[in-house]
């Protein structure tokens, strides 16, 4: 079955600095994937997606690309403001099939 | 409108006793997950439905774990027998359409077995 692997588990920025987020895949069928953000205590929001079809996908300061080929995809947020602080879950799932999660990176933004 | 709703929202169960939880979909929406998030963990599939259809169930841990959803609309979770290991927050996620759609969450029941 579809293996989804999250790296790193912990990242720290500098306010107003970039983060990236990696994840790697298995499934070489798998055609849709998402992106969460988890805040403490709360339940996961979708904060952005990306089909097989397309290679880039961009949102304000959320940006999300992928490599089919090297089954790979990367969430990238720009100019980091203290609310982004949460952890992050990237996401991989085929066709009427169940989404399958990374383990999640908690990202804190420092002052 | 209202979104997916789940009850209750905190079980303490003693070890060895039943509990059932319950996850209300968005109105309409077709298929339902359920997901079980232990502490410090990405959510880990448990179930799908497809309406009332129980499509996959290959993430259930053991035959503790029975889920249903007769009408296609509300679900239930049951967990017989509870076990310390079964701590952790249950999610219950809806698509209006098929699993690659938007799947929206659930707040989640967060299960405590003393």
């Amino acid at each position: 079955g579809e293996n989804v692997e999250q790296h790193p588990s912990t990242l720290s920025v500098q306010e107003g600095d970039s983060a990236v987020i990696k994840c790697t895949y298995s499934d070489s069928a798998s055609n849709y994937f998402p992106w969460y953000k988890q805040e403490l205590g709360k339940r996961p929001q979708l904060i952005i997606d990306i089909r097989s079809n397309v290679g880039e996908k961009k949102d304000q300061r959320i940006a999300v690309t992928l490599n089919k080929t090297a089954k790979h995809f990367s969430l990238h947020i720009t100019e980091t403001q203290p609310e982004d602080s949460a952890v992050y879950f990237c996401a991989a799932s085929k066709r009427d099939d169940k989404i399958i999660f990374g383990k999640g990176t908690r990202l804190h933004i420092l002052p | 409108g209202a979104g997916v709703s789940q009850s209750p929202r905190y079980k303490v169960a003693k070890r060895g006793q039943d509990v059932a939880l319950r996850c209300d979909p968005i109105s309409g929406h077709v298929s339902l997950f359920w997901y079980q998030q232990a502490l410090g963990q990405g959510p880990e599939f448990l179930t799908y439905f497809q309406n009332e259809a129980q499509l996959d169930k290959s993430g259930l841990p053991s035959d503790r774990f029975f889920a249903e959803r007769p009408e296609g609309s509300v679900s239930t979770l049951k967990i017989q027998r509870t076990q310390q290991e079964d701590s952790a927050v249950y999610l219950c996620a809806s698509t209006r359409g098929l699993g690659t759609d938007t799947q929206y969450f659930g707040p989640g029941t967060r299960l405590t077995v003393l």
